[in-house]
């Protein structure tokens, strides 16, 4: 079993579609969570950090279930632009007792918004 | 700089040919992260830096694989007698501190080196 499981698509939707993205994670230990865009032949970028409470940011909503191990992503108002693979993020690492980040990503979910 | 830079953009070796990636860090970020992105999937985490601490080389798929970090800033991945399967994207990424990431503490990438060995 991959440490970060996501559905890879492709997501196919049109514009103004509301579209929602899951992931799963085996490590219960891990310690924080993102959700990276990467456009094509481009590097990753922090969409956002995903915390316990669930948190927004704009059209974007994460939330996170630690006792089902499960995160999820969910876009509103699906925009042209938002076209892009979306890579579930773990933070499960550790060094010398000292945790410093070590991220395990997912294998991605592509997105394609069409008009 | 401003951002990540890595060099170069693009490699083409042929088999068993040695190539060198290299990554300038964000100055002053103490953690330099090594990630491979093979086609299709999400980036694996290669090895870790801590200044030029190397403190988690456990991604390395082989000992033909070697990094640095001599002076704690510019990184140097090292692939020797490369091999087909070592095609891809190697992603470099940065943070400011050394400890667990959070928002405050955002890892960035660079554009990546794309590897091709025929």
């Amino acid at each position: 079993r991959k440490e970060v499981e996501q559905d890879p698509g492709p997501f196919n939707v049109p514009e103004g579609a509301t579209v929602a993205f899951n992931c799963t994670y085996s490590n219960s230990a891990s310690q924080s969570f993102f959700w990276y865009r990467q456009d094509c032949r481009k590097e990753p970028k922090l969409l956002m950090s995903v915390y316990s409470s669930g948190n927004e940011d704009g059209r974007f909503t994460a939330q996170l279930n630690r006792a089902s191990q499960y995160i999820s992503l969910l876009i509103r108002d699906s925009k042209l632009s938002d076209s892009a693979t979306y890579l579930c993020v773990v933070n499960m690492g550790s060094a010398g007792g000292t945790s410093y980040g070590k991220l395990t990503f997912g294998q991605g979910t592509i997105l394609t918004v069409h008009p | 700089g401003a951002g990540v830079s890595q060099s170069p953009r693009y490699k083409v070796a042929k088999r068993g040919q040695d190539v060198a990636l290299r990554c300038d860090p964000i100055s002053g970020h103490v953690s330099l992260f090594w990630y491979q992105q093979a086609l299709g999937q999400g980036p694996e985490f290669l090895t870790y830096f801590q200044n030029e601490a190397q403190l988690d080389k456990s991604g390395l798929p082989s000992d033909r694989f070697f990094a640095e970090r001599p002076e704690g800033s510019v990184s140097t991945l090292k692939i020797q007698r490369t091999q087909q399967e070592d095609s891809a994207v190697y992603l470099c990424a940065s943070s400011l501190f050394g400890t667990v990431l959070s928002g405050a503490n955002v890892l960035t990438f660079g554009a990546g080196s794309r590897l091709t060995v025929l």
